[in-house]
């Protein structure tokens, strides 16, 4: 079993939809977690760190639940430009980041 | 700059050459991570250095890949004998503790 797993998709949603993504992480030590967004053909960019009480940055909501041990991405009102893969990224302690293979979202008109 | 660099951006091999792939993290960052891509798929861990400690070589594919990391800042991963599944783009992303990693463009290695 993959130590951070993620649903690849893809998800081909219509624009203004609202979608979600959740990733779930085996190491119960993990200590910080973000989202990272990767445009085709392009390296991947810092999105959102998520915070143990949630935290939303315009459109994008990000949540972490310890207990079952996954954090999740919610877009709102979904735009052409939110096409991207979506990648998850938890920190395992001593500064030791894991990617998901991560999530590919396509919005389409 | 202050991003994280790789060179080269574009490396051509032909089967059974060595090539090494460079990283110059961002100043000061004391994790460095090497990572792989190949074409429409998901980021391969290979690689991860943590300050002084022994490095992490548990996602390396096979011996024929190696990695070293000079003076703390510096990396160099190297593949032997190079075959035709090693193509792909070659990530390297750096970080401070407990912060989030900054990735470079990546190098762009084809193998023929």
């Amino acid at each position: 079993r993959k130590e951070v797993e993620q649903d690849p998709g893809p998800f081909n949603v219509p624009e203004g939809a609202t979608v979600a993504f959740n990733c779930t992480y085996s190491n119960s030590a993990s200590q910080s977690f973000f989202w990272y967004r990767q445009d085709c053909r392009k390296e991947p960019k810092l999105l959102m760190s998520v915070y143990s009480s949630g935290n939303e940055d315009g459109r994008f909501t990000a949540q972490l639940n310890r207990a079952s041990q996954y954090i999740s991405l919610l877009i709102r009102d979904s735009k052409l430009s939110d096409s991207a893969t979506y990648l998850c990224v938890v920190n395992r302690g001593n500064n030791d980041m894991r990617f998901g293979a991560g999530t590919r979202l396509t919005v389409k008109p | 700059g202050a991003g994280v660099s790789q060179s080269p951006s574009n490396k051509v091999t032909e089967k059974g050459k060595d090539v090494e792939l460079r990283c110059d993290p961002i100043s000061g960052h004391t994790a460095l991570y090497w990572y792989r891509q190949s074409l429409g798929q998901g980021l391969e861990f290979l690689i991860y250095f943590q300050g002084n400690s022994a490095p992490d070589k548990s996602g390396l594919p096979s011996d024929r890949f190696s990695a070293e990391r000079t003076g703390g800042s510096v990396s160099t991963l190297t593949i032997q004998r190079t075959q035709q599944e090693d193509s792909a783009v070659y990530l390297c992303a750096s970080s401070l503790e407990a912060t989030a990693g900054f990735f470079g463009p990546g190098t762009r290695l084809t193998v023929l």
